[in-house]
């Protein structure tokens, strides 16, 4: 069975743009949440997305949205990157939005110069 | 806010060690509770979950985890540690609160290194 996974792997971009990662679950998994990955820290939660509706949302700037497509599948989307947005970007995935443990794809390492 | 402590950042073990890994959470309600491992160069995997009932749970690879309420604890052990479980452990809490469901709220990890 395909597990969680997201593209791209790695990912170079300058201050100011902004990048899409993309994410697909595992087949039948309804719910995606998104996290964020500082080197040395544990994953922080930026978004989760169940039945394609926002429902809930980390304490991150406006710059951080993100989407939910018909097919369960997301994108996270940063804008006006900052060099502090260099991490590695996780998408994690489960049946349902509550009480179900998730499953990790291999992330997105994204690097700002 | 909620947050999740991990004591240790880095421990090393011989072989045949026993391992014990502690995890405390803030949160007065009710929790999910979660350790996952991250081997070299792989994806977080789940480890072991409680959702309720007996406090003392039992993962793969031989790993178990106790619940214990009144400290807000839910230690990571195993009675003898492999070369192969050189890896990093994060523990997770999901508290459901004001009738939204919560999200994962990660420790900072504790990094373990296994001495053949």
């Amino acid at each position: 069975d395909a597990g969680v996974t997201q593209s791209p792997t790695h990912l170079i971009k300058t201050r100011g743009q902004h990048v899409t990662l993309r994410c697909s679950p595992i087949s039948g998994h309804k719910s995606v949440s998104w996290y964020q990955q500082v080197l040395g820290q544990g994953p922080q939660f930026i978004f989760q997305y169940y039945e394609k509706e926002e429902r809930g949302r980390g304490n991150f700037p406006d710059r951080f949205s993100a989407r939910q497509f018909p097919n369960y599948s997301s994108e996270l989307n940063v804008n006006a990157l900052l060099l502090g947005d260099s991490a590695l970007y996780l998408c994690a995935s489960s049946f349902r939005g509550t009480n179900q443990p998730q499953h990790f794809g291999d992330g997105t390492r994204l690097s700002i110069l | 806010a909620q947050s999740v402590s991990q004591h240790n950042h880095h421990v090393i073990l011989s072989e045949a060690a026993s391992l014990e890994l502690g995890c405390n959470y803030s949160y007065g309600g009710t929790v999910n509770l979660f350790w996952y491992v991250q081997y070299p160069g792989q994806h977080l995997q789940l480890l072991l979950k409680y959702f309720s009932g007996d406090p003392l749970v039992k993962g793969i690879k031989g790993f178990e985890a106790e619940f214990i309420k009144s400290k807000f604890s839910f230690n990571l052990r195993k009675p003898s540690v492999q070369w192969s479980d050189t890896a990093e452990y994060f523990c997770a809490v999901n508290a459901n609160y004001g009738g939204s469901q919560g999200n994962l709220i990660f420790g900072k990890g504790t990094k373990l290194s296994v001495k053949p």
